[in-house]
């Protein structure tokens, strides 16, 4: 059971959006930033987004993250084909005092 | 252009030990901190140890606290990861990844699997 909850699955059609969302608490979303990555299958994560909402050189701007309260979103625009993969979120959790992943969500673009 | 290479995995019976090894290029490895990371099947990313830049200072989950220690040598940057008394629970993939902003990681190694079964 991760700390950070994520839907298992979303889909969408290409050149659609679509959000994912990272479900956490006081304890780590609240207070701390708040990373995504990008995994294809059989590869290594990739960040996406660093800081909450800032992207790495290279990423383009299809990309974007937010943060409010205890949950973080992130959203991809003009879905791609390449856009199938799992993604996570991560931060820190305080109490816990760890780094904390949320457990991936597979993103399907129909 | 940076790389990170890991090493060392395989397949190991309960108890038994194995020694990850993570070479960097690319990039000042003294300059950052390092973690290794781990992907259990069906499961999500669970961070599992990181090490300071100047390897002062280490950190691990506590899961593994106990039996894996991690250490550096920057002269020749490489990051190892000994596991020792291994379990069933610790069959995954493991990542070298070096730490970027705040709670980030920008690069990751292709990782290595690490099989613990009897």
């Amino acid at each position: 059971q991760s700390v950070l909850t994520q839907p298992p699955s979303v889909s969408a059609a290409p050149g659609q959006k679509v959000t994912i969302s990272c479900s956490g608490s006081s304890s780590n979303i609240e207070g701390n930033y708040v990373s995504w990555y990008q995994q294809i299958p059989g590869t290594a994560p990739k960040l996406l987004i660093y800081e909450n909402n800032k992207r790495p050189s290279g990423i383009p701007d299809r990309f974007s993250g937010s943060k409010s309260g205890t949950s973080a979103t992130l959203g991809i625009t003009g879905l791609q084909t390449g856009d199938e993969a799992d993604y996570h979120c991560e931060t820190y959790d305080t109490t816990l005092n760890v780094r904390v992943f949320g457990g991936g969500t597979k993103l399907t673009v129909l | 252009e940076v790389q990170l290479l890991e090493s060392g995995g395989g397949l190991v019976q309960p108890g038994g030990s194995l020694r990850l090894s993570c070479v960097a290029s690319g990039f000042t490895l003294s300059s950052t901190a390092m973690s290794w990371v781990r992907h259990a099947p069906g499961k999500g990313l669970e961070w599992v140890s990181a090490i300071s830049a100047s390897g002062t200072n280490t950190y691990y989950v506590d899961s593994v606290r106990g039996r894996f220690t991690i250490s550096r040598d920057n002269s020749e940057n490489t990051v190892w990861l000994q596991m020792d008394s291994l379990r069933a629970e610790d069959t995954a993939i493991y990542y070298c990844a070096k730490e970027y902003s705040a709670w980030s990681f920008d690069y990751w190694g292709p990782g290595v699997l690490v099989s613990v079964f009897s």
